[in-house]
């Protein structure tokens, strides 16, 4: 079936520095992907996502790269600050409700 | 606005008991999601539901649950005869529409099974 695989499990990055999370999907007929961040005790929350349709796109420090022939997005953390400290999810959806997420990112930013 | 809000937010309970978590949704949203996630992992897809349509309950993992959603609205998921294994967070989310729509999650019932 299909699957989403993230990596890696666990980031520990020093403040200031720039972080890198990459999803891999299967589905070649995915066309919508969004990043999920998950602070301690509370639910995921949506950060930033990307269509099918466009390369790249950035919200203040984060941005998301798609390469649609690779089937891989990418998450970008740049100046990450110790509030980036959380688990980051990955989900692919191929338009439909059904979302695959992937096993999630422990980021650490070490102040 | 309001977000998603779940209830309770933590729920310990002996094996065997029945358990009833609550969801309400964000007003307006169509679609609303369950999902299962145990400790340090991902999110596990329980059940959909959207409109009026009959929901999707195949991420169910057995008969002891079973849910439902009231008016289109509220949503309760109950477990019966509740197990060790079955300790985890609940999350709820819903999403404007079913296609294409981020996910608003609220922030979980925590259950443990003792």
């Amino acid at each position: 079936g299909e699957n989403v695989e993230q990596h890696p499990s666990t980031l520990s990055v020093q403040e200031g520095d720039s972080a890198v999370i990459k999803c891999t999907y299967s589905d070649s007929a995915s066309n919508y992907f969004p990043w999920y961040k998950q602070e301690l005790g509370k639910g995921p929350q949506l950060i930033i996502d990307i269509r099918s349709n466009v390369g790249e796109k950035k919200d203040q420090r984060i941005a998301v790269t798609l390469n649609k022939t690779a089937k891989h997005f990418s998450l970008h953390i740049t100046e990450t600050q110790p509030e980036d400290s959380a688990v980051y999810f990955c989900a692919a959806s191929r338009g439909t409700y059904k979302y695959i997420f992937g096993t999630g990112t422990r980021l650490k930013v070490l102040a | 606005g309001a977000g998603v809000s779940q209830s309770p937010s933590n729920k310990v309970t002996e094996k065997g008991k029945d358990v009833e978590l609550r969801c309400d949704p964000i007003s307006g949203h169509t679609a609303l999601y369950w999902y299962r996630q145990s400790l340090g992992q991902g999110l596990e897809f329980l059940i959909y539901f959207q409109g009026n349509s009959a929901p999707d309950k195949s991420g169910l993992p057995s008969d002891r649950f079973s849910a439902e959603r009231t008016g289109g609205s509220v949503s309760t998921l109950t477990i019966q005869r509740t197990q060790q294994e079955d300790s985890a967070v609940y999350l709820c989310a819903s999403s404007f529409r079913s296609y294409n729509s981020p996910l608003h999650f609220g922030n979980g019932t925590r259950l443990t099974v003792t």
